[in-house]
Parts: structure tokens; sequence; C-alpha cells
């Protein structure tokens, strides 16, 4: 057990549809990352937080958002959903600020399906 | 661009072999590497990290890497592998993944 926890575990949709997964860090730790693990795009990654402010951006559609509240939880929110959103997305957590050599601890996943 | 490239899709060893994944980085500077275990269904475990200091670490579950900077490579090897190490592998420097290479083990 890595101490980040996803909710919720499974969630299944339709297209057009919008949702929102949830991450909680591991106690203490600042920085929150989003990553998307598809079978044709392998694992990517969509965005970061640290202590509440976006710090990096990767491969996010615009489609996608998300944030960390006071509380550090963060939650990613997807909408206008497409069949290719189907997924299994990450949330890992980290001490440090980006740009520092951290160790990423990674939650068990939201597998997404689009139907 | 920064990349991390796993060359075997899929390794099948004998339960007890040796084992050897690949990986190669692309990074100018200090590349900050990891390497991770993935069973079926679950989230990222980590094995062993590499940020500096000794070129060779040691991880969980018996598991070792080596970096060498000369060959852009950080390749994670296991003396003897069990059947329950069966799963897929990735490495990764910070935030860019490899592909992924799926291990089975033959009985």
């Amino acid at each position: 057990d890595s101490g980040v926890t996803q909710t919720p575990k499974h969630l299944i949709t339709a297209t057009g549809q919008r949702v929102t997964l949830r991450c909680s860090p591991r106690s203490g730790d600042l920085s929150v990352y989003w990553y998307q693990q598809s079978l044709d795009q392998g694992l990517q990654f969509l965005i970061q937080y640290y202590n509440g402010e976006e710090r990096a951006k990767g491969n996010i559609l615009e489609r996608f958002s998300a944030q960390q509240f006071p509380d550090l939880h963060s939650e990613l929110n997807l909408s206008s959903l497409e069949l290719g959103d189907s997924a299994l997305y990450f949330c890992a957590s980290s001490v440090n600020p980006p740009g520092a050599g951290d160790t990423q601890y990674f939650g068990p996943g939201t597998r997404l399906t689009v139907l | 661009a920064q990349s991390v490239t796993q060359p075997d899709i899929h390794i099948t060893v004998s339960e007890g072999a040796s084992l050897e994944l690949r990986c190669n980085y692309s990074y100018g500077a200090t590349p900050y590497l990891f390497w991770y275990v993935q069973s079926p269904g679950q989230g990222l475990q980590l094995l062993l990290k590499y940020f500096s200091g000794d070129t060779l670490v040691q991880g969980i579950k018996g598991f070792e890497a080596e970096f060498k900077r000369s060959q852009s490579s950080f390749n994670l090897r296991k003396p003897s592998v069990h059947w329950s190490d069966a799963a897929e592998y990735f490495c990764a420097s910070k935030i860019i993944f490899g592909s992924g290479t799926r291990l089975s083990i033959r009985p």
C-alpha cells in the first residue's frame, strides 16, 4: 500500500458525459501527478500540482482539467468523454516540488470505461 | 526531447534463470531514473531508483540496476527469477515512462 488513495476504482459511463476522479496523496506529500495509461499510448503524464498550484503540464487534452485543493487532495475532471478516453488513470504523489529528484508513489488507479 | 526507451516488449525466462531488462534514456543532465513494476490491474510499485552516487543500486525483491552514463542505460537485473516476478516493468526518468516490458516466467 503506497498511501495514495484513488476513488472510484472503476467507472463506466457513456460518450459525451463528464466524470471526476479523486486522489488523496500520502500524508505529507505536496505534489500530485496525474497519468493516463492506455494500451496504445502507454503511460502518459497529464499534469502536476504542487501545494495547490499547477506546475507542469503534459499531454492533457483541453477537455480534461484538474485542481488541487487546500487539503492537498486532487481531482481530475474529464468532460465530453470519447471512446478513446477509456484507460487507467493513475495519481501519484511526492514530497518535493517539481525539478527535484523525487520519488513518486502511485495510487491503485481508476479504470474508466466509456461506452 | 527527453525520452526513455525499453527495447523489449515481451521477455520470457525460466524460473530460476537470471534476468536483464533493458532501458535507455535520453537526457542531458542528471536523469533521475526509476524502475517500477505493475501487476495486472494494479498500480505501479517502485523497485529502485538512481539519483547520483554509486552506479549499482539495490532495490526491493532482489532486483538491482546499473547506471551507465556512457551507454545511456539503466538496465534492471535479477540473478534468479521467481514465478511471482511475472508482471510489467517500467523504466522512467522523472515523469517520462518507457513503454514497458512484459515479463513472463516459464515453469
